[in-house]
């Protein structure tokens, strides 16, 4: 198994549609992170979960609704979104205390087309 | 609050021959700086971090980079590079170790190898 896994690696779904993207590490880190990536942008941090407790909510709009359900698992929730929702979504875990933790890495990315 | 500027979205290159791919940053604070990759469809992969001591860091793939801290930059080299080095590089910064805090990124510069 890699280090973090996602799935499904590609999606297209309706703007009326209900889906969720998952992730998986098999590190045995503490943090997990949602990042957003679209074309000609720089990656955008979503969510950060912390000992399974979100700690961190980059003014993402409500149709994102992300659940962490144990330090292994994170999902992210996905309804009534819009075509600019549409981008690679990147998942991400690291270990540490605090403020101080090691590098993050990433898993291969979901693939989200909203049509 | 912390920034990365990539100066360059693109930079074609032949094979063989030398890149330095540019990276400059703006923080209060002491940083933590990483370089990543992204293959086509694949998530970020570590490159190489500067997270204190020498300035030169190696990394992985024959790649390098080297800390300026009076320049704010975190330049990118590698002295011959190859049809598979073809990627997207971001360059990104921490106040925290890379984790907990998230990463900022710079845009990307996409490495275009030529035969």
């Amino acid at each position: 198994e890699t280090g973090v896994t996602q799935t499904p690696r590609h999606l297209v779904m309706g703007m009326t549609n209900k889906k969720s993207l998952k992730c998986e590490q098999h590190l045995g880190h503490n943090a997990m992170y949602w990042y957003k990536q679209s074309a000609k942008k720089p990656l955008e941090l979503m969510f950060v979960y912390s000992l399974e407790e979100r700690v961190e909510n980059n003014s993402v709009p409500s149709r994102f609704s992300p659940e962490c359900p144990n330090s292994s698992h994170l999902f992210l929730h996905l309804h009534t979104l819009q075509p600019e929702d549409s981008a690679l979504y990147l998942c991400a875990s690291s270990q540490g205390q605090g403020h101080q933790h090691t590098e993050a890495f990433f898993g291969q990315g979901t693939r989200l087309t909203v049509v | 609050a912390q920034s990365v500027t990539q100066l360059d979205s693109q930079v074609p290159v032949f094979e063989e021959a030398p890149v330095e791919l540019r990276c400059n940053y703006s923080s209060s604070v002491s940083v933590y700086l990483f370089w990543y990759v992204q293959y086509p469809n694949q998530g970020l992969q570590l490159l190489l971090k500067y997270l204190s001591g020498s300035t030169l860091v190696k990394g992985i793939n024959g790649f390098e980079a080297e800390f300026n801290k009076s320049q704010t930059s975190f330049h990118l080299r590698k002295p011959s590079v190859h049809i598979s080095d073809t990627a997207e590089y971001f360059c990104a910064v921490s106040e925290s170790g890379g984790g907990a805090d998230g990463l900022t990124f710079g845009k990307g510069t996409h490495l275009i190898i030529q035969p």
